[in-house]
């Protein structure tokens, strides 16, 4: 079964950095996932999307702050320089076999 | 740029239906598949239903599969969600979501309308 799990929160200093984490079920280890950030009483906007090899692709007008990276089953979201903007809740997504699409339940991020 | 603008959202009972629609711009419509994510108050995201770009195509969650029908009309560059049999938990926000491509990722979202399922 296609299941994407995140930590329910993060907190990191304004100005820090912070990293995080999606996790791949069991047998999925190489999907691409995206990353969508939900600031407070607003819509999705996508990030990225990520690849198993660790490699993105960003959408239109991400910063430059804003990376990913994978490790085996694991997919990253790291965001530098944090700003007071960041403070929302993250989700990653993928899709298996056309036929199914699944988030993560989600981080919330908050900035100290 | 591209917008996704949805209508159609409100309170209705138990039982009852509504239909939702999503007008697309500032994109070739007919060339991206869509879908309907939606989020129950305080909940996360969970995906509702895709439509291929030629509407050949249709894909349900399981938990609204047989009562919510997904259909797009080209010409009109607009997206909609038949909603049947309506239950306390279709309570959302239902959002629309152009895919990047042909059912992968989602790459822009629109700003969501309020579904209210109650007595």
């Amino acid at each position: 079964q296609l299941v994407l799990t995140q930590s329910p929160s993060a907190s990191a200093s304004l100005g820090a950095s912070v990293k995080l984490t999606c996790t791949l079920s069991s047998g999925h280890s190489n999907y691409a996932i995206a990353w969508h950030q939900q600031q407070p009483e607003k819509g999705p906007r996508y990030l990225m999307k990520l690849n198993s090899d660790g490699s993105h692709s960003k959408g239109d007008g991400i910063p430059d702050r804003f990376s990913g990276s994978s490790s085996g089953a694991e997919r990253y979201l790291t965001i530098s320089s944090l700003q007071s903007e960041d403070e929302a809740d993250y989700y990653c997504q993928t899709w298996g076999a056309g036929i199914l699409w699944v988030f993560g339940g989600g981080t919330k991020l908050a900035v100290l | 740029e591209v917008q996704l603008l949805e209508s159609g959202g409100g309170l209705v009972q138990p039982g009852g239906s509504l239909r939702l629609s999503c007008a697309a711009s500032g994109f070739t419509f007919s060339s991206y598949a869509m879908s309907w994510v939606r989020q129950a108050p305080g909940k996360g995201l969970e995906w509702v239903s895709l439509i291929s770009h030629s509407g050949s195509g249709t894909y349900y969650a399981d938990s609204v599969k047989g009562r919510f029908t997904i259909s797009r009309d080209n010409s009109k560059n607009t997206l909609h969600l038949q909603m049947n049999s309506l239950r306390g938990e279709d309570t959302a926000v239902y959002y629309c979501a152009k895919d990047e491509s042909s059912g992968s990722h989602f790459d822009y979202w629109g700003q969501g309308t309020l579904v209210t399922v109650s007595s």
